[in-house]
């Protein structure tokens, strides 16, 4: 079985804070993504890496940034958290290749308050 | 640019019954992707079932089907037999085919709740 786990299930942090969010998937993954889902929005898009260093911009980055230095591990940072980025966190990962069509195996979440 | 719409935010069935959740995409794409996702309350995103635009043939998993339909660019989920461990949020899903790194556009959601 794929997991996917994140390392924190709730996080409240304060208005300026830099804030981290880890996924680890244990399953050789070439693809991760992480997305925010807000109620009435459905999943947007933050990030996403199709291999280690490599990282993408999705539909929503402003105000996020990522690192990815090991396979396994995909971080999400908030370098000065706002209480607009209050919201639950999705990670996710995929096989590789080239046309990425794989499915997602998604994480537990993050619900983030930020005061 | 790809947009996915769930008009209907909520739905309820009475256990042991059939229900259908509508989805429909906009794209100028013609190959590519949709999928349904399941997000129970205890959060845990997982696949329920997946199709591809060449296939003519609706998928099926279980007890869950669709209805593809390409020209319509709708893309339906029926339950059949509902269980009240269908009670979730579900979410459609699209994902082109061409070239690398396609990404997943989701809709919003539907809150579905099964009746005891």
């Amino acid at each position: 079985d794929v997991k996917v786990t994140q390392s924190s299930r709730y996080l409240v942090k304060r208005t300026g804070e830099k804030v981290f969010l880890e996924c680890v998937q244990d399953m050789d993954h070439e693809n991760m993504f992480w997305y925010r889902q807000d109620p009435g929005l459905g999943l947007r898009l933050i990030y996403f890496s199709y291999d280690v260093k490599m990282k993408e911009k999705g539909d929503i980055p402003e105000g996020y940034s990522v690192s990815r230095e090991k396979k396994e591990r995909f971080s999400l940072i908030l370098e000065s958290a706002s209480t607009n980025q209050t919201s639950m966190y999705l990670c996710a990962s995929s096989f590789g290749g080239l046309y990425l069509t794989d499915t997602q195996y998604f994480g537990p979440g993050t619900r983030l308050t930020v005061l | 640019a790809q947009t996915v719409t769930q008009s209907q935010p909520e739905m309820s069935v009475q256990e042991a019954e059939t229900v259908t959740l509508s989805c429909t995409y906009d794209t100028s794409e013609n190959n590519y992707y949709l999928f349904w996702y399941k997000q129970p309350p205890s959060r845990q995103m997982i696949l329920v079932i997946r199709q591809e635009a060449y296939k003519q043939q609706n998928a099926t998993e279980n007890r869950f089907s669709v209805n593809f339909q390409k020209a319509a660019k709708s893309f339906s989920l029926k339950i059949s037999d509902s269980q009240l461990g269908d009670t979730a949020m579900y979410f459609c899903a699209f994902m082109k085919i061409r070239g690398a790194n396609s990404k997943l556009t989701f809709g919003k959601g539907i809150t579905l709740s099964v009746r005891p």
